[in-house]
């Protein structure tokens, strides 16, 4: 059973280009989502979480729809320093566990 | 800022030995967990740990494996007998229902079975 499925790309896109990731959870009772971004050979990183109301950092835009039970994240106006593995991790609170997506490759060309 | 440190930053070892991977959690956080990532994989799940027990752990932690926390700060990842495919990166991660409800990563070890 994939609890947290991401598609892994990768996705290449030109600097300045809107891109959009999805994610989708199994577990209905999950209580928390998150997107982490992963540099190479690095740890991953909170970049923002999700509400669900939706919510805004900047470029960055996260939404949650628990009736369809997928997660977003859109990344406008893209930077060569978003280039990145991004991380879709959901907290199903039972035993605070956390269910981590197999992340989707960005890479933004000059 | 708190942050979660590990040690070492990279360790090489012989198949059959014993390796002990280390982490200090921040401070105040009560949830603990092991992580793995074999090169160019996802992130997987090892094992989790409140209250100085195991809460949960996944088929990859088996009787090879075991955690500790030794003392007050130290949250320990030991390796019975490493194997070839237990060359990845290892992560430790600390957690607090209290505040972001974010886990904080360490910067993981590197381990190279040869």
């Amino acid at each position: 059973r994939k609890e947290v499925e991401q598609d892994p790309g990768p996705f290449n896109v030109p600097e300045g280009a809107t891109v959009a990731f999805n994610c989708t959870y199994s577990n209905s009772a999950s209580q928390s989502f998150f997107w982490y971004r992963q540099d190479c050979r690095k740890e991953p990183k909170l970049l923002m979480s999700v509400y669900s109301s939706g919510n805004e950092d900047g470029r960055f835009t996260a939404q949650l729809n628990r009736a369809s039970q997928y997660i977003s994240l859109l990344i406008r106006d893209s930077k060569l320093s978003d280039s990145a593995t991004y991380l879709c991790v959901v907290n199903e609170n039972t035993g605070n566990q956390f269910y981590f997506g197999t992340g989707t490759s960005l890479t933004v060309i000059p | 800022e708190p942050e979660v440190t590990q040690t070492p930053s990279h360790q090489v070892t012989q198949m059959g030995q014993e390796v002990i991977l280390r982490c200090v959690p921040i401070s105040n956080h009560l949830y603990f967990y092991w992580y793995r990532q074999i090169l160019g994989q996802k992130v997987e799940f090892l094992v989790s740990f409140y209250n100085n027990e195991i809460s949960e752990k996944s088929e990859i932690f088996d009787d090879q494996f075991s955690v500790e926390r030794p003392d007050g700060s130290n949250f320990t990842l030991k390796i019975r007998s490493t194997k070839l495919e237990d060359s990845a990166m290892y992560f430790c991660a600390s957690f607090s229902t209290r505040g972001s409800n974010e886990q904080f990563f360490g910067p993981g070890t590197r381990l190279t079975v040869l």
